[in-house]
Protein backbone atom coordinates (compact mmCIF):
# COMPACT_ATOMS: atom_id res chain seq x y z
CA UNK A 1 0.00 0.00 0.00
CA UNK A 2 1.35 3.46 -0.69
CA UNK A 3 1.85 5.99 1.87
CA UNK A 4 3.58 9.49 2.37
CA UNK A 5 6.05 11.21 4.58
CA UNK A 6 6.80 15.02 5.23
CA UNK A 7 9.30 14.81 8.26
CA UNK A 8 9.05 18.49 8.85
CA UNK A 9 5.80 18.74 11.05
CA UNK A 10 6.37 22.69 11.16
CA UNK A 11 8.88 25.18 9.44
CA UNK A 12 9.64 28.62 9.97
CA UNK A 13 10.72 30.91 7.13
CA UNK A 14 11.20 34.48 6.44
CA UNK A 15 9.71 36.44 4.29
CA UNK A 16 11.39 36.38 1.17
CA UNK A 17 13.28 33.63 1.92
CA UNK A 18 13.32 30.41 -0.30
CA UNK A 19 11.27 27.29 0.65
CA UNK A 20 11.22 23.47 0.27
CA UNK A 21 8.87 21.34 1.98
CA UNK A 22 9.73 17.83 1.40
CA UNK A 23 7.73 15.02 0.92
CA UNK A 24 8.51 10.90 0.53
CA UNK A 25 6.12 8.52 -0.66
CA UNK A 26 5.93 4.61 -0.68
CA UNK A 27 4.76 2.92 -4.11
CA UNK A 28 6.19 0.29 -6.81
CA UNK A 29 5.37 2.18 -9.67
CA UNK A 30 4.93 5.54 -10.70
CA UNK A 31 2.82 7.59 -8.25
CA UNK A 32 0.43 10.42 -8.73
CA UNK A 33 1.36 12.95 -6.82
CA UNK A 34 -0.48 15.93 -5.36
CA UNK A 35 0.57 19.16 -3.35
CA UNK A 36 -2.75 20.90 -1.62
CA UNK A 37 -2.64 24.17 0.96
CA UNK A 38 -4.69 24.69 3.72
CA UNK A 39 -4.94 28.38 5.15
CA UNK A 40 -6.09 28.99 8.23
CA UNK A 41 -9.88 28.34 8.23
CA UNK A 42 -10.16 27.18 4.47
CA UNK A 43 -10.58 23.64 2.79
CA UNK A 44 -7.76 22.16 0.66
CA UNK A 45 -6.91 23.76 -2.48
CA UNK A 46 -4.95 21.94 -5.04
CA UNK A 47 -1.20 23.66 -5.57
CA UNK A 48 0.29 21.52 -8.44
CA UNK A 49 0.36 17.65 -9.53
CA UNK A 50 2.52 15.12 -11.16
CA UNK A 51 1.44 12.32 -13.17
CA UNK A 52 3.85 11.81 -15.79
CA UNK A 53 6.41 13.48 -18.15
CA UNK A 54 9.00 16.49 -17.51
CA UNK A 55 9.72 15.85 -13.53
CA UNK A 56 9.60 19.54 -12.97
CA UNK A 57 6.06 21.01 -12.51
CA UNK A 58 4.53 24.78 -12.04
CA UNK A 59 1.90 25.25 -9.79
CA UNK A 60 -0.37 28.26 -8.82
CA UNK A 61 1.14 30.74 -6.29
CA UNK A 62 4.83 30.75 -7.12
CA UNK A 63 4.94 27.38 -6.28
CA UNK A 64 7.34 23.88 -8.02
CA UNK A 65 7.99 20.88 -7.16
CA UNK A 66 10.73 18.12 -7.89
CA UNK A 67 9.55 14.33 -8.76
CA UNK A 68 12.94 12.68 -8.27
CA UNK A 69 12.06 8.82 -8.82
CA UNK A 70 15.56 7.46 -7.60
CA UNK A 71 14.71 9.11 -4.20
CA UNK A 72 10.70 8.50 -3.85
CA UNK A 73 10.26 12.28 -3.57
CA UNK A 74 8.17 14.78 -4.66
CA UNK A 75 9.85 18.27 -2.78
CA UNK A 76 7.69 21.84 -2.69
CA UNK A 77 9.64 24.28 -3.45
CA UNK A 78 9.32 28.68 -3.80
CA UNK A 79 12.17 30.94 -4.39
CA UNK A 80 11.04 33.92 -2.01
CA UNK A 81 8.07 33.31 0.38
CA UNK A 82 5.57 35.53 0.90
CA UNK A 83 3.28 36.10 4.54
CA UNK A 84 0.28 35.14 3.06
CA UNK A 85 1.97 31.41 2.16
CA UNK A 86 1.93 31.02 5.78
CA UNK A 87 -0.25 27.96 6.31
CA UNK A 88 -0.26 23.77 5.88
CA UNK A 89 0.58 21.70 3.42
CA UNK A 90 0.01 18.12 2.45
CA UNK A 91 1.28 16.13 0.09
CA UNK A 92 -0.79 13.29 -1.29
CA UNK A 93 0.04 10.03 -3.51
CA UNK A 94 -2.60 7.89 -5.85
CA UNK A 95 -1.92 5.19 -7.15
CA UNK A 96 -3.54 2.22 -9.31
CA UNK A 97 -7.03 2.23 -10.73
CA UNK A 98 -9.59 3.01 -8.68
CA UNK A 99 -7.79 4.06 -5.68
CA UNK A 100 -7.57 7.04 -3.71
CA UNK A 101 -5.59 9.55 -2.25
CA UNK A 102 -3.16 9.02 0.52
CA UNK A 103 -2.28 11.99 2.34
CA UNK A 104 0.59 12.78 4.61
CA UNK A 105 0.44 13.80 8.00
CA UNK A 106 1.14 18.26 6.83
CA UNK A 107 3.67 20.77 7.26
CA UNK A 108 2.81 23.85 8.95
CA UNK A 109 4.43 26.76 7.26
CA UNK A 110 5.30 30.01 9.45
CA UNK A 111 6.25 33.38 8.01
CA UNK A 112 7.98 35.67 9.85
CA UNK A 113 8.78 39.26 8.97
CA UNK B 1 -15.59 27.48 -9.74
CA UNK B 2 -16.48 24.32 -7.91
CA UNK B 3 -18.35 24.90 -5.03
CA UNK B 4 -18.12 22.04 -1.89
CA UNK B 5 -19.89 23.63 1.32
CA UNK B 6 -20.47 22.03 4.64
CA UNK B 7 -23.41 22.87 6.46
CA UNK B 8 -21.61 23.80 9.96
CA UNK B 9 -17.98 24.82 10.91
CA UNK B 10 -18.42 24.54 14.37
CA UNK B 11 -20.65 21.92 15.87
CA UNK B 12 -20.33 20.85 20.08
CA UNK B 13 -22.39 17.72 20.88
CA UNK B 14 -22.32 15.42 23.64
CA UNK B 15 -21.59 11.67 23.84
CA UNK B 16 -23.83 9.45 23.13
CA UNK B 17 -25.76 11.71 20.74
CA UNK B 18 -26.54 11.01 16.61
CA UNK B 19 -24.96 13.35 14.96
CA UNK B 20 -25.03 14.42 11.11
CA UNK B 21 -22.76 16.20 9.20
CA UNK B 22 -23.84 17.57 5.68
CA UNK B 23 -22.14 18.38 2.77
CA UNK B 24 -23.11 19.75 -0.88
CA UNK B 25 -21.37 20.16 -4.10
CA UNK B 26 -22.64 21.97 -7.07
CA UNK B 27 -20.60 21.07 -9.91
CA UNK B 28 -22.68 17.44 -10.55
CA UNK B 29 -19.78 15.61 -9.50
CA UNK B 30 -20.29 12.15 -9.08
CA UNK B 31 -17.62 11.19 -6.39
CA UNK B 32 -18.03 12.18 -3.24
CA UNK B 33 -15.56 11.85 -0.07
CA UNK B 34 -15.41 12.17 3.66
CA UNK B 35 -11.98 12.67 5.40
CA UNK B 36 -11.27 13.61 9.29
CA UNK B 37 -8.11 15.64 9.65
CA UNK B 38 -6.43 15.79 13.11
CA UNK B 39 -2.96 17.20 13.90
CA UNK B 40 0.02 14.92 13.01
CA UNK B 41 -2.31 12.34 11.01
CA UNK B 42 -2.97 14.49 7.84
CA UNK B 43 -6.07 13.91 6.29
CA UNK B 44 -7.89 10.07 6.59
CA UNK B 45 -10.39 8.46 4.56
CA UNK B 46 -13.49 7.45 6.48
CA UNK B 47 -16.00 6.59 3.63
CA UNK B 48 -16.88 7.63 0.02
CA UNK B 49 -19.14 7.44 -2.89
CA UNK B 50 -19.24 7.07 -6.64
CA UNK B 51 -22.61 7.45 -7.04
CA UNK B 52 -26.07 7.76 -5.46
CA UNK B 53 -26.81 5.12 -2.74
CA UNK B 54 -23.21 3.79 -3.29
CA UNK B 55 -21.09 3.91 -0.78
CA UNK B 56 -17.66 2.27 -0.23
CA UNK B 57 -15.72 2.05 3.02
CA UNK B 58 -12.44 3.92 3.30
CA UNK B 59 -9.19 3.79 5.76
CA UNK B 60 -11.21 4.50 9.06
CA UNK B 61 -14.73 3.72 8.73
CA UNK B 62 -15.93 2.51 12.37
CA UNK B 63 -18.04 4.43 13.97
CA UNK B 64 -19.51 6.38 10.77
CA UNK B 65 -22.08 5.77 8.22
CA UNK B 66 -22.78 7.77 5.53
CA UNK B 67 -26.32 8.35 2.83
CA UNK B 68 -26.34 9.40 -0.78
CA UNK B 69 -29.77 10.40 -1.89
CA UNK B 70 -29.32 12.57 -3.63
CA UNK B 71 -25.95 13.36 -6.46
CA UNK B 72 -24.92 16.92 -5.22
CA UNK B 73 -25.13 15.79 -1.14
CA UNK B 74 -23.31 13.47 0.84
CA UNK B 75 -24.18 12.98 4.76
CA UNK B 76 -22.07 11.34 7.13
CA UNK B 77 -23.25 10.12 10.25
CA UNK B 78 -21.95 9.16 13.94
CA UNK B 79 -24.29 6.33 15.49
CA UNK B 80 -23.25 7.17 19.19
CA UNK B 81 -20.70 10.22 19.12
CA UNK B 82 -17.66 9.26 21.17
CA UNK B 83 -15.28 11.55 22.36
CA UNK B 84 -12.52 10.01 20.41
CA UNK B 85 -14.46 11.57 17.21
CA UNK B 86 -13.72 15.13 18.00
CA UNK B 87 -12.12 16.08 15.10
CA UNK B 88 -11.91 18.51 12.10
CA UNK B 89 -13.99 17.07 8.99
CA UNK B 90 -13.97 17.36 5.05
CA UNK B 91 -15.53 16.44 2.81
CA UNK B 92 -14.50 16.76 -1.30
CA UNK B 93 -15.73 15.77 -4.63
CA UNK B 94 -14.42 15.32 -8.08
CA UNK B 95 -15.74 14.59 -11.11
CA UNK B 96 -15.69 11.13 -12.82
CA UNK B 97 -13.23 11.20 -15.82
CA UNK B 98 -14.40 8.10 -18.46
CA UNK B 99 -11.02 6.28 -18.42
CA UNK B 100 -9.01 8.02 -16.21
CA UNK B 101 -8.68 6.23 -12.99
CA UNK B 102 -9.83 7.66 -9.96
CA UNK B 103 -6.58 8.87 -7.84
CA UNK B 104 -5.51 11.35 -10.96
CA UNK B 105 -9.08 13.36 -10.08
CA UNK B 106 -8.25 16.64 -8.79
CA UNK B 107 -10.49 16.79 -4.89
CA UNK B 108 -12.48 19.48 -4.22
CA UNK B 109 -12.55 20.25 -0.55
CA UNK B 110 -15.29 22.44 1.77
CA UNK B 111 -14.27 24.41 4.17
CA UNK B 112 -14.39 21.90 7.36
CA UNK B 113 -16.72 20.88 10.30
CA UNK B 114 -15.02 21.05 13.70
CA UNK B 115 -16.39 18.93 15.94
CA UNK B 116 -16.30 18.68 19.38
CA UNK B 117 -17.70 15.88 21.38
CA UNK B 118 -18.06 16.26 24.65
Amino acid sequence: AQSVTQPDIHITVSEGASLELRCNYSYGATPYLFWYVQSPGQGLQLLLKYFSGDTLVQGIKGFEAEFKRSQSSFNLRKPSVHWSDAAEYFCAVGAGYGNKLVFGAGTILRVKS
Amino acid sequence: DVKVTQSSRYLVKRTGEKVFLECVQDMDHENMFWYRQDPGLGLRLIYFSYDVKMKEKGDIPEGYSVSREKKERFSLILESASTNQTSMYLCASTQRVPGQVLAKNIQYFGAGTRLSVL
